[in-house]
């Protein structure tokens, strides 16, 4: 079966780092996708990797390795806006989309 | 500025009633999807539609239906509604492109009764 793992929650303090994993086993790999999502509100889209190595954009990074079916999420000068879950998403050999459970992450002051 | 809009945001509803999501995006995308998301789940496929007249089951497909019948809209219907549809329920669209980012609505809650 195909299988997305994620810690289900993480505790960070304001201005720290936090990495956060996402392991995957599925029917193909066509991209991984990282989104965030508030409580109460819908997920809203903040990486894409296809190939191995590690895209940055501002205090987000994500990175990928193919042969480990391994991702993480890494956020920078964590702000208490941060609070939110985390999702990972694999895009499948059909070109659906897998995904995760999402990861809670709580930003201590 | 486009977006995607889902109604109602919430409704309560009982056993073996017929429902309704509705969901528009003024986005112009080809791809629609319907989701439910519970808690200790990933968000879960419905059914998703690759253009006017196409629909294709997801994974949970059991007990809803969709029709496209244009671009803008595809409205997700409970045949006869049961306690275990009880869940949050999201639209999304997105592109054809690679990077085929979906964009989602705010989300329907919908309690059955």
């Amino acid at each position: 079966g195909q299988n997305i793992d994620q810690p289900t929650e993480m505790t960070a303090t304001e201005g720290a780092i936090v990495q956060i994993n996402c392991t995957y086993q599925t029917s193909g790999f066509n991209g991984l996708f990282w989104y965030q999502q508030h409580a109460g509100e819908a997920p809203t889209f903040l990486s894409y990797n296809v190939l191995d190595g590690l895209e940055e954009k501002g205090r987000f990074s994500s990175f990928l390795s193919r042969s480990k079916g391994y991702s993480y999420l890494l956020l920078k000068e964590l702000q208490m806006k941060d609070s939110a879950s985390y999702l990972c998403a694999v895009k499948d050999s059909n070109y659906q989309l897998i995904w995760g459970a999402g990861t809670k992450l709580i930003i201590k002051p | 500025d486009a977006e995607i809009t889902q109604s109602p945001r919430h409704k309560i509803t009982e056993t073996g009633r017929q429902v309704t999501l509705a969901c528009h995006q003024t986005w112009n995308h080809n791809n629609m999807f319907w989701y439910r998301q519970d808690l200790g789940h990933g968000l879960r496929l419905i059914h998703y539609s690759y253009g006017v007249q196409d629909t294709n089951k997801g994974e949970v497909s059991d007990g809803y239906s969709v029709s496209r019948s244009n671009t803008e809209d595809l409205p997700l219907t409970l045949e006869s509604a049961a306690s275990s549809q009880t869940s949050v329920y999201f639209c999304a669209s997105s592109t054809l492109a690679e990077v085929d980012e979906q964009f989602f609505g705010p989300g329907t809650r919908l309690t059955v009764l």
